[in-house]
C-alpha cells in the first residue's frame, strides 16, 4: 500500500521554464512533508519542507504548495536549471509513527 | 552542518560472507539513525530505525538477523549484512536525526552499493 506516491517517473522541460512535481498522499495522519533531490549513486540531499499548518512555503526558486483538503502537494521551481536535473522524492512525515514514508520519485530532466 | 557520511562507498563481495557500513554524523548527535535500501529505479525502502544505546526497530519483512544494526554511540550507526548473497546486492543509505535542529528533518549520507557475487 503506497502511502505516498509520485505518479509521473519522469518530467522533461526546458532551461528556463517551471517544473512542477507532484505528489499524492492517502494517510491522513501525515503532518509534515519534504522534498528531497537524489543523483545517482548518492543519498538524498533536502531541498524544501512545509508543515500541515501550512499551504505555501517558498524558498529562492523552489516552492511548496499543499492542498490537504485533496491530500497533495507539488514542487514548483522557477526557473529550471539544467543542474537541476535529478530525481526528485516527496516524503511524508507521521510524527505518531516516527518514520519518513517516501514517494516512489520524478526523475527531472531539465534541457538547455 | 548536519554531514553524515558513509563507510564504504562501495563495497563488493562473496556470497556467504559479511559485510559491515558504517553511518556517522560527522557535526551532530544523531539520536536516531535510520537504515533504508534503494533497489534500482525504485524508492528508497526504510529497514529499521536505532536509537542510540537501543535495539533496533526492523520494519516488516526485514530480517533483523540477517541486517545487524548497532548504534553504539550519538555519532556511529552500523549495518551488518550477514551470510550476504546476491540478492542482498541493493544500494544502502543511512540518515541521522538531529532533535535539536529538527523533529522531522532527516539528514542522510551518501550512499554504499554493495555487491554480492
Amino acid at each position: 500500500d503506497q502511502q505516498v506516491k509520485q505518479n509521473s517517473p519522469s518530467l522533461s522541460v526546458q532551461e528556463g521554464r517551471i517544473s512542477i512535481l507532484n505528489c499524492d498522499y492517502t494517510n491522513s495522519m501525515f503532518d509534515y512533508f519534504l522534498w528531497y533531490k537524489k543523483y545517482p549513486a548518492e543519498g538524498p540531499t533536502f531541498l524544501i519542507s512545509i508543515s500541515s499548518i501550512k499551504d505555501k512555503n517558498e524558498d529562492g526558486r523552489f516552492t511548496v504548495f499543499l492542498n490537504k483538503s485533496a491530500k497533495h502537494l507539488s514542487l514548483h521551481i522557477v526557473p529550471s536549471q539544467p543542474g537541476d536535473s535529478a530525481v526528485y522524492f516527496c516524503a511524508a512525515y507521521n510524527n505518531a509513527g516516527n518514520m519518513l514514508t517516501f514517494g516512489g520519485g520524478t526523475r527531472l530532466m531539465v534541457k538547455p | 552542518g548536519a554531514v553524515v557520511s558513509q563507510h564504504p562507498s562501495w563495497v563488493i563481495c562473496k556470497s556467504g560472507t559479511s559485510v559491515k557500513i558504517e553511518c556517522r554524523s560527522l557535526d551532530f548527535q544523531a539520536t536516531t539513525m535510520f537504515w533504508y535500501r534503494q533497489f534500482p529505479k525504485q524508492s528508497l525502502m526504510l529497514m529499521a530505525t536505532s536509537n542510540e544505546g537501543s535495539k533496533a526497530t526492523y520494519e516488516q519483512g526485514v530480517e533483523k538477523d540477517k541486517f545487524l544494526i548497532n548504534h553504539a554511540s550519538l555519532t556511529l550507526s552500523t549495518l551488518t549484512v550477514t551470510s550476504a548473497h546476491p540478492e542482498d546486492s541493493s544500494f544502502y543509505i543511512c540518515s541521522a536525526r538531529d532533535l535539536l535542529r529538527s523533529p522531522y528533518e532527516q539528514y542522510f549520507g551518501p550512499g554504499t552499493r554493495l555487491t554480492v557475487t
